[in-house]
C-alpha cells in the first residue's frame, strides 16, 4: 500500500472548518483514499473514502487533487466531539486487504 | 448499518490464563475480519487476517500459537490469547470489511469498539 504523510497535530476552533491534509504521492491507480478517526479509547470510525472524485457525506467532505497525490478531509463545522486522531490510508479495494494505520493527525477542537 | 460488536469490552486476568475475545458483524456477513492491537499512545497494528472457513493469516512477528483465531461463521470471529502474560496487556480491536455486494459503503472496513485486556 502507498505510504501517506500527515501533520502530527492540528488545532481548530469550535464552529470553524477543519481541513486535514494528507500526502500520498506514490498512490497507485487502483488505490482508494480512506479516512478514519479514533476518539480516545474507542475503535476507529469510518468517515469517508474516494478514488478520484470529490466525495461528501453527512460527516465530511473529501477533496482529492487531480493528480491524486494528495487529499484534504474537511469537517465543515468542527465541534468539541470531533477531537480525535484522524488517519488517512490508501488501499486497493480488494477483498482480504486490511487497512494499515500510520500515526495520523491529532485534531484538537477547542471552544 | 455495518455495525461490528466485540465482547467483552474489558477483561482482567491472571498471568498464564487464556482469554477469548469475540467479534461479530451484526448486520452484514463478513468473509474476512481483521484483528488489531494498540498499545498506549501508539497506532493500531495489524495482527492477523481472519478468513471464514480457513486458517488465519498472521503478520510477521505475531505468534500464531499464542493468538488463536477462529472464524467459524460469516458473522463471528474469535481471538484467544493463550497463556497470557503482562506484556499482552493491550487494546484489541477487530474489524470487518463490508462486501462489495452490500449496499451502503462497499469496501469500507468497520471496527468494533475494542477490548481492553489487562494481565496481572
Amino acid at each position: 500500500d502507498a505510504k501517506t504523510t500527515q501533520p502530527t497535530s492540528m488545532d481548530c476552533a469550535e464552529g470553524r472548518a477543519a481541513n486535514l491534509p494528507c500526502n500520498h504521492s506514490t498512490i497507485s491507480g487502483n488505490e482508494y483514499v480512506y479516512w478514519y478517526r479514533q476518539i480516545h479509547s474507542q475503535g476507529p470510525q469510518y468517515i469517508i473514502h474516494g478514488l478520484k472524485n470529490n466525495e461528501t457525506n453527512e460527516m465530511a467532505s473529501l477533496i482529492i487533487t487531480e493528480d491524486r497525490k494528495s487529499s484534504t478531509l474537511i469537517l465543515p463545522h468542527a465541534t468539541l466531539r470531533d477531537t480525535a486522531v484522524y488517519y488517512c490510508i490508501v488501499r486497493a479495494n480488494q477483498a482480504g486487504t486490511a487497512l494499515i494505520f500510520g500515526k495520523g493527525t491529532t485534531l484538537s477542537v477547542s471552544s | 448499518g455495518a455495525v461490528v460488536s466485540q465482547h467483552p469490552s474489558w477483561v482482567i486476568c491472571k498471568s498464564g490464563t487464556s482469554v477469548k475475545i469475540e467479534c461479530r458483524s451484526l448486520d452484514f456477513q463478513a468473509t474476512t475480519m481483521f484483528w488489531y492491537r494498540q498499545f498506549p499512545k501508539q497506532s493500531l497494528m495489524l495482527m492477523a487476517t481472519s478468513n471464514e472457513g480457513s486458517k488465519a493469516t498472521y503478520e510477521q512477528g505475531v505468534e500464531k500459537d499464542k493468538f488463536l483465531i477462529n472464524h467459524a461463521s460469516l458473522t463471528l470471529s474469535t481471538l484467544t490469547v493463550t497463556s497470557a502474560h503482562p506484556e499482552d496487556s493491550s487494546f484489541y480491536i477487530c474489524s470487518a470489511r463490508v462486501p462489495s455486494a452490500t449496499s451502503g459503503r462497499p469496501g469500507a472496513q468497520y471496527f468494533g469498539p475494542g477490548t481492553r485486556l489487562l494481565v496481572l
